[in-house]
């Protein structure tokens, strides 16, 4: 996985309560993405970030906020969790945007 | 606002067959598209780039073809194995945004071989 670890792994929590999943990388890539899966819907863009404190919504942004104050890490947050926010988070990282991406293990999130 | 679509339906191919999966878009003219295989659990990784102005690039036993004029790429996979068994994406850059391109996916095509 290219020097990209996400953690925590897998997530159990309660409708209402904040989340922060992290995404930590080792490869000095500028870039870096966080993507839910979903069946049915495959690889959706939640944010992203082009630099240290420059970071950008993507397709599904509601209810999502992120944080890179280091290169190597990039936090997201759940504000407020709500079932609908399960799923599988995946973080990427690349040299530039829209060039090869490279994928952590993915977090395993239930919102119950 | 653009498109990918993929076969959403898995591709159950006999062993040393050659496996195709398409992938095709609207509404953009990408300068490249790229192909990326996942395993159940796992993110997806990197396998092929091709530009636009490539009709066909190779990688050991895959080739991937790309027709901007009909908006769509084939992946192939010759000489098929069980273990190429996974989900296969296709994923194409947006080029409209603040920060330069992003890259959209399609949501996959699973391929099964079987022995």
């Amino acid at each position: 996985d290219a020097g990209i670890t996400q953690s925590p792994r897998h997530k159990v929590t309660e409708t209402g309560t904040p989340v922060t999943l992290r995404c930590h990388q080792t490869e000095n890539h500028r870039y870096m993405y966080w993507y839910r899966q979903d069946p049915g819907h495959g690889l959706r863009l939640i944010h992203y970030s082009y630099g240290v404190k420059d970071t950008d919504k993507g397709e599904v942004s509601d209810g999502y906020s992120v944080s890179r104050s280091k290169t190597e890490d990039f936090l997201l947050t759940l504000e407020s969790a709500t079932s609908s926010q399960t799923s599988v988070y995946f973080c990427a990282i690349s040299l530039a945007g829209g060039e090869t991406q490279y994928f952590g293990p993915g977090t395993r999130l239930l919102v119950l | 606002s653009q498109k990918i679509e993929q076969n959403s339906e898995a591709l159950n191919i006999q062993e040393g067959k050659t496996a195709t999966l398409t992938c095709n878009y609207t509404n953009y003219s990408p300068a490249y598209l790229q192909w990326y295989r996942q395993d159940p659990g796992r993110g997806p990784v990197f396998l092929l780039l091709i530009r636009e102005n490539e009709k066909e690039k190779r990688k050991e036993r895959l080739k991937v073809t790309f027709d901007t004029t009909l908006k769509q790429s084939l992946f192939h996979i010759t000489a098929s194995q069980p273990a190429d068994s996974a989900t296969y994406l296709c994923a194409l850059d947006l080029g409209d945004n603040n920060a330069g391109n992003m890259l959209t996916f399609g949501g996959g095509t699973r391929l099964m071989v079987k022995p």
